[in-house]
């Protein structure tokens, strides 16, 4: 089984400011990443694909880069909207996809 | 508008079954693999299983294997999730989600309570 470590399990964050997540994977899952947001009550979005593409309607302050093993969520402006949880899932290895255990970001 | 509705969560003791049901709209069901995520109060996403387009293929996670079994019907545009012999650790919100991959359209969740 491929295991995914995110980083940080919370960060706290102001508004307006940029916001910085890291998954790792354990061994190679080239660019098959995905990046989702879930807030609390609510099911998960989808917010990144193939590691750097964004889904239909997600804003462009939202960025993903990376492939192999590091990958980067990137929120450039954090907005009120954006206080969440976020969740990276490896599909590599489709369709047993594994998800890391989140990363919390709060308000500062 | 994509839709995913799950029902049919609720409590149940340990030991006993569970039908889980997802009714899609708004997309050609029969054109798309979809699969059951789960997760338990608290905690991250578990994939669960998966089921292509014609229902021909089908994966469990080995926690549910041999205890759960996936199915679908394209005439009435619907999943299901016939859960057996239910643990205290299968206690989670059940969501239903259009598997392109990856997820890209999930429904609300359902709660599945397993205690007695």
């Amino acid at each position: 089984e491929i295991v995914m470590t995110q980083s940080p399990a919370t960060l706290s964050v102001s508004p307006g400011e940029r916001a910085t997540l890291s998954c790792r994977a354990s061994q190679s899952v080239s660019s098959n990443l995905a990046w989702y947001q879930q807030k609390p009550g609510q099911a998960p979005r989808l917010l990144i694909y193939g590691a750097s593409t964004r889904a239909t309607g997600i804003p462009a302050r939202f960025s993903g880069s990376g492939s192999g093993t590091e990958f980067t969520l990137t929120i450039s402006s954090l907005q009120s909207e954006d206080f969440a949880v976020y969740y990276c899932q490896q599909y590599n290895n489709w369709p047993r996809g594994t998800f890391g255990g989140g990363t919390k970001v709060e308000i500062k | 508008e994509v839709q995913l509705v799950e029902s049919g969560g609720g409590l149940v003791q340990p030991g006993g079954s569970l039908r889980l049901s997802c009714a899609a709209s708004g997309f050609t069901f029969s054109n798309y693999e979809m699969s059951w995520v789960r997760q338990a109060p608290g905690k991250g996403l578990e994939w669960v299983s998966y089921i292509d387009n014609s229902g021909s293929t089908i994966y469990y996670a080995d926690s549910v294997k041999g205890r759960f079994t996936i199915s679908r019907d394209n005439a009435k545009n619907s999943l299901y999730l016939q859960m057996n012999s239910l643990r205290a650790e299968d206690t989670a919100v059940y969501y239903c989600a259009r598997d392109s991959p990856p997820y890209d359209y999930w429904g609300q969740g359902t709660l599945v309570t397993v205690s007695s």
